[in-house]
């Protein structure tokens, strides 16, 4: 029972890079969302989606693509790392996103833009 | 979906009752009340959530007042492993979960 599985849990990239954050659930989930999430504040919203093919922006997207070709993964792409996005990143999914479906989050990934 | 204020921290005695409150006084009539906690470094865990009346689970109760403008979620009996951030969202049918920053909860041996 895996639930949603992030990858890599660690990572450190020089500025300019890009790199991909995986991200993947094994719950027949519609709903996907990536946070990052700053030291000392609460979660933001980055990117999400509502099913295979269907993704939109959150409140901090810039910086970050997304994509959905299939229900179970939904990765996040960095395309120009920049040290302001060094960052704790969650990957979240739940059935759908009506009121009363509660979400469930990966573990994070740490990354280090240097 | 309307905004929430938590207090930043709160302390707690092992063993006693936590009591966390979140005001919402914008809440409109369709949203729901969530909560969830952050153990450090972890990914957010879901508690419970309500939309007009009390609730209760094997981990928590939630108390929404009357008006809906404010709610409690309690801890019926803190344990340390309780100790983590706590954040209250009011969230309506197909939007959006927005976290805040929460309320750090630390429970005292």
């Amino acid at each position: 029972n895996a639930g949603v599985t992030q990858t890599p849990k660690f990572q450190v990239l020089k500025t300019g890079q890009s790199m991909t954050l995986q991200c993947a659930q094994d719950m027949n989930h519609e709903y996907m969302s990536w946070y990052r999430q700053d030291p000392g504040m609460g979660l933001r919203l980055i990117h999400y989606s509502v099913g295979a093919g269907i993704t939109d922006q959150g409140e901090v997207p810039n910086g970050y693509n997304v994509s959905r070709s299939t229900t179970e993964d939904f990765p996040l792409r960095l395309l120009s790392a920049a040290p302001s996005q060094t960052s704790v990143y969650f990957c979240a999914s739940s059935i759908d996103r009506e009121a009363g479906n509660t979400i469930y989050f990966g573990e994070g990934s740490w990354l280090t833009v240097v | 979906d309307a905004k929430t204020t938590q207090p930043p921290s709160m302390d707690c005695a092992e063993g006693r009752a936590a009591n966390l409150p979140c005001n919402h006084s914008t809440i409109s009539g369709n949203e729901y009340v969530y909560w969830y906690r952050q153990i450090h470094s972890q990914g957010p865990q879901y508690i419970i959530h309500g939309l007009k009346n009390n609730e209760t689970n094997e981990m928590a109760s939630l108390i929404i007042t009357e008006d809906r403008k404010s709610s409690t979620l309690i801890l019926p009996h803190a344990t340390l492993r309780d100790t983590a951030v706590y954040y209250c969202i009011a969230k309506q049918t197909g939007n959006q979960f927005y976290f805040g920053t929460g309320t750090s909860l630390t429970v005292i041996p």
